[in-house]
């Protein structure tokens, strides 16, 4: 079956917009996750849904990022009036949910901020 | 601070050589650890993971971990690599085991012929 996507694969975007960053999980995945990956760093956390609810939003960087979950399936993160340090690799995982589990990840969006 | 920590930045294995890749964590209790590899382009795979039982998993492409409770470590090993193993690996741990995974900083392969 298909896998995790993201979209777009990549964006380049001025200081100061708005973007939104979509992810499609695997289907019947009622768990899903947002990830950031900045240049030569490891994946830092930023929030989680369960379902269409996110127990843990503690991952957020700050009040400019915002994530929903629709349906219980399709996520948007939303990164207001973007900085220059705002970029990097988005990255989306879902998983059945219930541990034990596992996750799998899309391809990502790269976001470059100019 | 609680954290996972992967010591290697990067590391250089010849083909067909022996490698270990070394993950620490920090929390107290005995978490979920996994192994995941990047990649150039590519997105995340999971290689393998331990919840419970023996401490010695084996995963995908011929790679193993140890769980070492007293040493709080998950080394990943193989025993001959291959030039395709090239690519970025990080640990995981979920800590709490309530599907809130944090992830080591990674380790870059690089595979001389």
């Amino acid at each position: 079956g298909a896998g995790v996507s993201q979209s777009p694969s990549n964006k380049v975007t001025e200081k100061g917009k708005d973007v939104e960053l979509r992810c499609d999980p695997i289907s019947g995945h009622t768990a899903l996750y947002w990830y950031r990956q900045s240049l030569g760093q490891g994946l830092e956390f930023l929030i989680y849904f369960q379902g269409n609810s996110a127990p843990d939003k503690s991952g957020l960087p700050s009040d400019r990022f915002s994530a929903e979950r629709t349906g219980g399936s399709v996520s948007t993160l939303t990164i207001q009036r973007t900085q220059q340090e705002d970029s990097a690799v988005y990255l989306c995982a879902s998983s059945l949910g219930g541990v034990p589990y596992e996750q799998y990840f899309g391809p990502g969006t790269r976001l470059t901020v100019t | 601070a609680q954290s996972v920590t992967q010591p290697d930045i990067h590391i250089t294995v010849s083909e067909g050589a022996s490698l270990e890749l070394r993950c620490n964590y920090s929390y107290g209790a005995t978490p979920y650890l996994f192994w995941y590899v990047q990649s150039p382009g590519q997105g995340l795979q999971l290689l393998l993971k331990y919840f419970s039982g023996d401490t010695l998993v084996q995963g995908i492409k011929g790679f193993e971990a140890e769980f070492k409770r007293s040493q709080s470590s998950f080394n990943l090993r193989k025993p001959s690599v291959h030039w395709s193993d090239a690519a970025e690996y990080f640990c995981a741990v979920d800590p709490y085991n309530n599907n809130d995974m944090r992830f080591g900083a990674g380790t870059r392969l690089t595979v001389k012929p």
